[in-house]
């Protein structure tokens, strides 16, 4: 069990551009969450698969994100055409099965968006 | 009204005090309770769950739900300086999504 990682660590680009982050889950989880986290708040929720279905999406992942978790191993978050307020630390979390409280958290990846 | 509501503090204590973080709730759904503890510039990581309402204990920590009152605490007991960091109480709602608070800052002064 080496845990949930994130890559990369921190990434910093200009407005407009598009960048996209990794999570690989712990090995043999099921469940696989995106959240977002802005200074001073905690975790929200933006998505998550099972497997490789993606089951749910929050209102905040406006059109211009998407994330895809092929062969429901690895997932990647794409945003596009970024903008100065998606400027966050996105966390990747994984479950062994639903119904889990026990969400495992990545690192995260820190976006700043000049 | 947010979900989970939680004083972002910060809270300084001395090392060896009893820190109380308390949280509110209003989401009726929440069967799972959970206490995640974040240092900077890191993920969160879980410290304690509790199902439904009652007391959990795990070393110095203890955990607390009163459903009727929608209330959630969290007792450190002989704090200690690396206890420093955010934590962040949290409800498990139906769908599986953790719905968190906003996270206390505590400082352990030595």
């Amino acid at each position: 069990d080496t845990g949930v990682s994130q890559n990369p660590r921190h990434k910093i680009t200009k407005r407009g551009q598009n960048v996209t982050f990794r999570c690989d889950p712990i090995s043999e989880h099921n469940r696989l969450y995106w959240y977002r986290q802005t200074l001073g708040q905690g975790p929200e929720f933006l998505t998550y698969f099972q497997n490789e279905a993606q089951l749910e999406k929050s209102r905040l992942l406006s059109d211009r994100f998407s994330a895809e978790r092929p062969k429901g191993s690895f997932s990647t978050l794409e945003i596009q055409r970024t903008e100065q307020g998606d400027s966050a630390m996105y966390l990747c979390a994984s479950s062994r099965a639903a119904g889990s409280y026990e969400q495992y958290f990545g690192p995260g990846t820190r976006l700043t968006v000049t | 009204q947010k979900e989970v509501e939680q004083d972002p503090g910060p809270l300084s204590v001395p090392e060896g005090a009893i820190v109380s973080l308390n949280c509110t709730y209003s989401n009726s759904a929440f069967q799972y309770f959970m206490w995640y503890r974040q240092y900077s510039r890191k993920g969160p990581e879980l410290l304690m769950y509790t199902y439904s309402s009652g007391n959990k204990e795990d070393g110095r920590f203890t955990a607390q739900v009163d459903k009727s009152s929608k209330y959630i605490s969290l007792f450190i007991r002989d704090s200690q300086p690396s206890d420093s960091a955010t934590y962040l109480c949290a409800g498990l709602d139906r769908d599986d999504k953790i719905i968190f608070g906003k996270g206390t800052r505590l400082h352990i002064l030595p």
